[in-house]
């Protein structure tokens, strides 16, 4: 069953602003991940935050985890008309194969 | 970095006909590869995890009769949709995880839109 909440379910802003994206989760977890869907295609990993850690950052791309909270946030800052996509956040628990995908926010960018 | 391709990307079939979606690692062994279907405007929906050399394990809910899942070698995995119904039709989607990898970080193929007429 999906575990994940994704907040808001779609998001509209002008390019260069920036988009924040929320995710929350029930169980406890290994990890948290964030991948990028493009209309019609697969999956793409963008990146991923390990159970002890706060905050990561990659590129344009920040991501916060607070496990008290079972939340994490992904910040796309300097947004671009090429992010314009779907954004799924993943948990998967220790030992377990799987992850677990949110319901995903659609984003769209506005040149 | 690694690449999984996934063929056909569109496949139209006939109700009562069987479609067989093939998922490859090009350039990493992958003992695990997973199946997803996805309705449009809809998150993921995890059908099955297919381990090389062993049977797949289901989702509650997949009927694996209905969809078969072979995972021959550590580099193929295929998915076939038996005897396919309008119901079925959706956009199926596989990823697999590098066995030399830490991290359970997926790469995805681009994804098999299938219609049944």
């Amino acid at each position: 069953s999906q575990q994940g909440e994704e907040d808001p379910q779609a998001l509209s802003i002008q390019e260069g602003e920036n988009a924040t994206m929320n995710c929350s989760y029930k169980t406890s977890i290994n990890n948290l991940q964030w991948y990028r869907q493009n209309s019609g295609r697969g999956l793409v990993h963008l990146i991923l935050i390990r159970s002890n850690e706060r905050e990561k950052h990659s590129g344009r791309l920040r991501v916060t985890l607070d496990t008290s909270k079972k939340s994490s946030s992904l910040l796309i800052t300097a947004s671009r008309a090429a992010d314009t996509a779907s954004y799924f956040c993943a948990t998967d628990r220790r030992g377990a194969q799987k992850l677990v995908f949110g319901q995903g926010t659609r984003l769209t960018i506005n040149p | 970095g690694a690449v999984v391709s996934q063929h056909p990307s569109r496949v139209i079939c006939k109700s009562g006909t069987s479609v067989k979606i093939e998922c490859r690692s090009l350039d990493f062994q992958a003992t695990t590869m997973f199946w997803y279907r996805q309705f449009p405007k809809q998150s993921l929906m995890l059908m099955a995890t297919s381990n090389e050399g062993s049977k797949a394990t289901y989702e509650q809910g997949v009927e694996k009769d209905k969809f078969l899942i072979n995972h021959a070698s550590l580099t193929l995995s295929t998915l076939t949709v038996t005897s396919a119904h309008p119901e079925d039709s959706s956009f199926y989607i596989c990823s697999a995880t590098d066995r030399n990898s830490g991290a359970n970080v997926l790469t995805f193929g681009a994804g098999s839109r299938l219609t049944v007429l």
